[in-house]
């Protein structure tokens, strides 16, 4: 089956400094993906949706300018979490639909675990 | 405001006992519809999908789902779950028009099978 690759899966920064977050669809073209996060014990939620090509739509609540994503090409997106602090740390975790996957289909990274100091 | 709301938070049962966990959504428009199982430890996997067709469907794992548009339901059964079912679920729905779609998640649902 298709396959996303996040990386990487465990970051550990200092408050204050920015952190990159990768996403690639490995065997299969993404025009959308999606970005969540996930808080322990509970659901996925969703914090932008990212076309190629286009600007990131980003959720209510969600910070644009903390949560800067980049969706360069079919195959990568990317999430930035700039200036860190404590609260920001969580699972991050992306999808991608496209056309391997037919209509409405995702297939999702392994998650990103983000700990900021 | 779009919905998706999984009946129970916590499930604990027996092995050899029977499985089903409820998903209920809000929205009139096209729908296609998930259950993810994250396993402890381990990313979201697809158990089964709903896009159209046979409102039943059958996923991996001897899982399967039925959709029943009048109620805008999308329940997950197991005739008999095993010890390896213990894990978290997750109902998704992916809300679509001609302009957009987007996909929502249920809360999810820890399931606890004991031995």
């Amino acid at each position: 089956g298709a396959v996303v690759s996040q990386h990487p899966s465990w970051v550990i920064c200092k408050s204050g400094t920015s952190v990159k977050i990768e996403c690639r669809s490995l065997d299969f073209q993404a025009t959308t993906m999606f970005w969540y996060r996930q808080f322990p014990k509970q659901s996925l939620m969703l914090m932008a949706t990212s076309n190629e090509g286009s600007k990131a739509t980003y959720e209510q609540g969600v910070e644009k300018d903390k949560f800067l994503i980049n969706h360069a090409s079919l195959t990568l997106s990317t999430l930035t979490v700039t200036s860190a602090h404590p609260e920001d740390s969580s699972f991050y975790i992306c999808s991608a639909s496209g056309l391997a996957g037919g209509h409405g289909e995702l297939f999702f990274g392994e998650g990103s675990r983000l700990t900021v100091l | 405001a779009q919905s998706v709301s999984q009946h129970n938070h916590h499930v604990i049962l027996s092995e050899a006992a029977s499985l089903e966990l409820g998903c209920n959504y809000s929205y009139g428009g096209t729908v296609n519809l998930f259950w993810y199982v994250q396993y402890p430890g381990q990313h979201l996997q697809l158990l089964l999908k709903y896009f159209s067709g046979d409102p039943l469907v059958k996923g991996i794992k001897g899982f399967e789902a039925e959709f029943i548009k009048s109620k805008f339901s999308f329940n997950l059964r197991k005739p008999s779950v095993q010890w390896s079912d213990t894990a978290e679920y997750f109902c998704a729905v992916y809300m679509t028009t001609d302009s957009w779609g987007k996909f929502q998640f249920g809360a999810g649902t820890q399931v606890v099978v004991t031995p």
